[in-house]
């Protein structure tokens, strides 16, 4: 099956800094998600993105299918954008394991 | 309001009882998943069904078992046989291969 891989696995941040999240998958995929699990464990859609580029306030995403990977920007970095961020791929949903953010105030 | 519901939010049994754990969506969605996530990992699919009176088995089956007599409903039982059943339980729906949406999910902790 296709193999989902995130980094990095954890990310330390100061507020107001910027970040970039990587998931690297193995095989063509037709569906691809970035979520933010909050810590009370709620699963927040951010972006549907098979292909291309999206964007949405602070944050956005593009992905490259013919190289298999998408990137998940995140800009002037919140105390409340703090989580885990998860990539997941395909109808089934494939997921990474996901990137552990934390930001400092 | 459109979305998912899960009930209830925590639940604790006594090893060797089943236990069922509610899914409902109101999206008017195909599809309906569901996963178990464990401390520190990413999500595993259990079961998944595109359509009501049918479902597949996801990666990690075993010891699980689902019904969708509704479109709107898609209980999860948790049976006796499921060797380590405590864990946090995640619902989803989407339209047919598109984007899935979570519920709020299910803490479930068996001693």
């Amino acid at each position: 099956g296709i193999q989902v891989e995130q980094s990095p696995p954890d990310l330390i941040l100061q507020e107001g800094a910027n970040s970039t999240l990587r998931c690297n998958f193995s095989d063509s995929v037709n569906n691809l998600q970035w979520f933010h699990q909050n810590p009370w464990g709620q699963l927040i859609n951010l972006f549907y993105i098979p292909s291309g580029t999206k964007q949405n306030g602070r944050l956005s995403a593009t992905t490259v299918a013919t190289e298999r990977y998408s990137l998940l920007y995140i800009s002037s970095s919140q105390t409340t954008d703090s989580g885990v961020y998860f990539c997941a791929v395909e109808d089934k949903i494939i997921f990474g394991k996901g990137t552990r953010l934390h930001i400092l105030p | 309001d459109g979305g998912i519901t899960q009930s209830p939010k925590y639940l604790f049994r006594k090893e060797g009882q089943n236990v069922t754990l509610s899914c409902e969506q109101n999206l008017n969605h195909d599809a309906m998943y569901w996963y178990r996530q464990d401390p520190g990992q990413g999500l595993r699919l259990i079961y998944y069904s595109q359509i009501v009176n049918d479902f597949q088995k996801g990666d990690i089956a075993e010891g699980y078992s689902v019904s969708r007599e509704k479109k709107e409903s898609f209980p999860l039982t948790v049976t006796s046989a499921q060797k380590n059943p405590t864990a946090f339980y995640l619902c989803a729906s989407s339209r047919s291969g598109w984007e899935q949406y979570f519920g709020p999910g299910t803490r479930l902790t068996v001693t």
